[in-house]
């Protein structure tokens, strides 16, 4: 069972560079989200998605695109990254039902230089 | 005011304490609470639901207060692997399922 997969784990990006990371659920789940993550922030969404070919913002979207082509992959893509993108970026993927859990990949380590 | 606020600790322990935190959120129409654990450079799971008629899972209670919006979380007899960070998470209830996340609370038990 692989759950959420996160590609890539680690990535050292130079300022103005762009990537995309990729996230992936085998649990057939309508929702997916990605979140950031800063000492002492908490999560903080960027992008969600509640199925496939739709996105919507969240709390902290600028600098970032994303895609949700097929219902398994949620693509987050900086086009042009900057220091401030330094952070752990966590996907997650969740049922429509209410109560029920959220599952998070394993992350990916940013670091803007 | 953040809509889900935790005091961030770090609360340190003796092992066989009990130790309780508090959460509250702002938002009167969420649905959904819930309690993560985070352990250092991991990914948050979860570790119970909170319902209104509160739950208990082992060594860790967890209790609603809707009048209040605040949340709690219990854990008796802790022992050093018990030792994260927790974090009070609500579904806002506004029309996205869209999890928000409280800063977290770390827990330190120590022997």
């Amino acid at each position: 069972n692989a759950g959420v997969t996160q590609t890539p784990k680690f990535r050292v990006l130079k300022t103005g560079q762009s990537m995309t990371l990729l996230c992936a659920q085998d649990m057939n789940h309508e929702y997916m989200y990605w979140y950031r993550q800063d000492p002492g922030m908490g999560l903080r969404l960027i992008h969600y998605s509640v199925g496939e070919g739709t996105t919507a913002k969240g709390e902290v979207p600028d600098g970032y695109n994303v895609s949700r082509l097929k219902k398994q992959n949620f693509l987050l893509g900086l086009e042009s990254a900057a220091p401030s993108q330094t952070s752990v970026y966590f996907c997650a993927s969740e049922s429509p039902q209410v109560n029920t859990e959220a599952f998070f990949g394993q992350g990916t380590r940013l670091t803007v230089v | 005011r953040k809509e889900v606020e935790q005091d961030p600790g770090p609360f340190n322990v003796p092992e066989g304490a009990t130790v309780a935190f508090n959460c509250t959120y702002s938002n009167s129409a969420s649905q959904s609470f819930f309690w993560y654990r985070q352990d250092c450079r991991k990914e948050p799971k979860l570790l119970m639901s909170v319902y209104s008629s509160g739950n208990e899972d082992g060594r860790f209670t967890a209790q609603l207060n809707r009048a209040s919006q605040y949340i709690s979380l219990l854990i008796r007899d802790s022992k050093l692997s018990d030792s994260a960070t927790y974090l009070c998470v609500v579904n806002m209830g506004t029309g996205r399922r869209a999890l928000t996340f409280g800063s977290g609370t770390r827990l330190q038990v120590q022997p």
